[in-house]
Formats: structure tokens, sequence, C-alpha cells
């Protein structure tokens, strides 16, 4: 089975902070993403990367930055905070051009 | 510009029932397509999917058909359970680039 695990359920920050939110995939994926989900805006992509060290902008990369020094490892930052980006964020990852698997998503809360 | 659309928010089905959500999209570039379902603070879990070159998948109670002269597909959930009840995401891609169009999603209820 393929996991996609995000290192917190929920969070909440201070606006102005830096936040890190981390995913990790055991099923030695090459391609990671990152999306944040809004009510009714669907699922919008923040990032991806297709390799170590390679990323790409999605539609939406404004205030967002990214890092994957290791295959398994995509982390998504938020350099800092602000309370547009209270949202859920969703990491996925894939083979190449095949279906994406997500993980169960981080609740953020900016303040 | 919206490239899949789900053009309804929200479908209420009777158990029991079939349930039909669509999608339209407008890239003819695309070659494959996925239905996700997702509950409340859970992340999407991937239903099925169908590929340019075939109009009809199934799988158990799920069938997805695909209409390329229209750009439009379905997800047909027969008989449909109140454990359906979810938010359903359209998905579209052109499998040389890997990543995936989302629509907005449609709000399932299936009620007892």
């Amino acid at each position: 089975d393929v996991k996609v695990t995000q290192s917190s359920r929920y969070l909440v920050k201070r606006t102005g902070e830096k936040v890190f939110l981390e995913c990790v995939q055991d099923m030695d994926h090459e391609n990671m993403f990152w999306y944040r989900q809004d009510p009714g805006l669907g699922l919008r992509l923040i990032y991806f990367s297709y390799d170590v060290k390679m990323k790409e902008k999605g539609d939406i990369p404004e205030g967002y930055s990214v890092s994957r020094e290791k295959k398994e490892r995509f982390s998504l930052i938020l350099e800092s905070a602000s309370t547009n980006q209270t949202s859920m964020y969703l990491c996925a990852s894939s083979w190449y051009q095949e279906t994406q698997y997500f993980g169960p998503g981080t609740r953020l809360l900016v303040l | 510009d919206q490239q899949v659309k789900q053009n309804s928010p929200s479908l209420s089905v009777q158990e029991g029932r079939i349930s039909i959500l669509n999608c339209d999209y407008t890239n003819s570039m695309f070659d494959y397509f996925l239905w996700y379902k997702k509950y409340p603070a859970e992340g999407p879990t991937f239903l099925i999917s169908i590929s340019s070159i075939k109009d009809k998948n199934e799988d158990g109670r799920f069938t997805v058909f695909l209409n390329k002269s229209a750009k439009h597909l379905s997800l047909h959930i027969v008989p449909s359970q109140p454990g359906d009840s979810a938010v359903y995401f359209c998905a579209a891609s052109k499998r040389s680039q890997g990543n995936l169009i989302f629509g907005k999603g449609t709000k399932l209820s299936v009620k007892p």
C-alpha cells in the first residue's frame, strides 16, 4: 500500500511566522506535489517536483517555497505566514505520469 | 480559465439509487482522467481512472464513462450507499506531463 504521511494534522501559527510542512512517501515515487484545498475552489497546485532538488511552480506559488533534498521527502515552506494562507494543505506523490496518492492533509490556521 | 469543470456543487440521492456525477473539460490534449473521493479532514482517495483510448471503465459499484467528442466524463455509483457521501473531484492530465488539473468538486449526499 502506498503511504504518504504529513508531519501535522492541525497547525496554528501567527502572522509573520515561518512555517514548515513536511511530507514523506514510502513508495520510491519520482513525483511529489503540494496542493491547497479551499471551499468552492477545489484543489490548487502550489509546487511540484519531478526529482530530488528539482521543483516546478504550480498555479499559486506566491508566498510559498519548497525543498526536496531526498527522494522521499518534500517540504512546503511558508516564508512569512499570512491569514490568507489559512487552508487545508495536501501532499501527493506518484510514479512518473501515474495516479497521484494523497496524504491525510494538514489544516493550517494563521492568526 | 477552468480547464476541468464540475458544474454541480452538490447532489442528493436516495440510498440504493444511482448517483451520477458529471465533469466537463476544455483541453482536447488531456488523455487521462481520474475521480477522487474526499471525506472532511482527510486527503483525497483515488477511486477510478480512464484513459482516452477507452470510453468506459468499471470497478465494482463505480463506472466511469468518457465521451471525447463532448469532452465529458461521468461517474456512476450503483447502488449508492450512505458511506458514499463525500466530495468527489474529477481530475485530468496529459500523461506526458504528470500533473493533474482538478475540478472544484461535487458534494454527494446519500440519504438512508
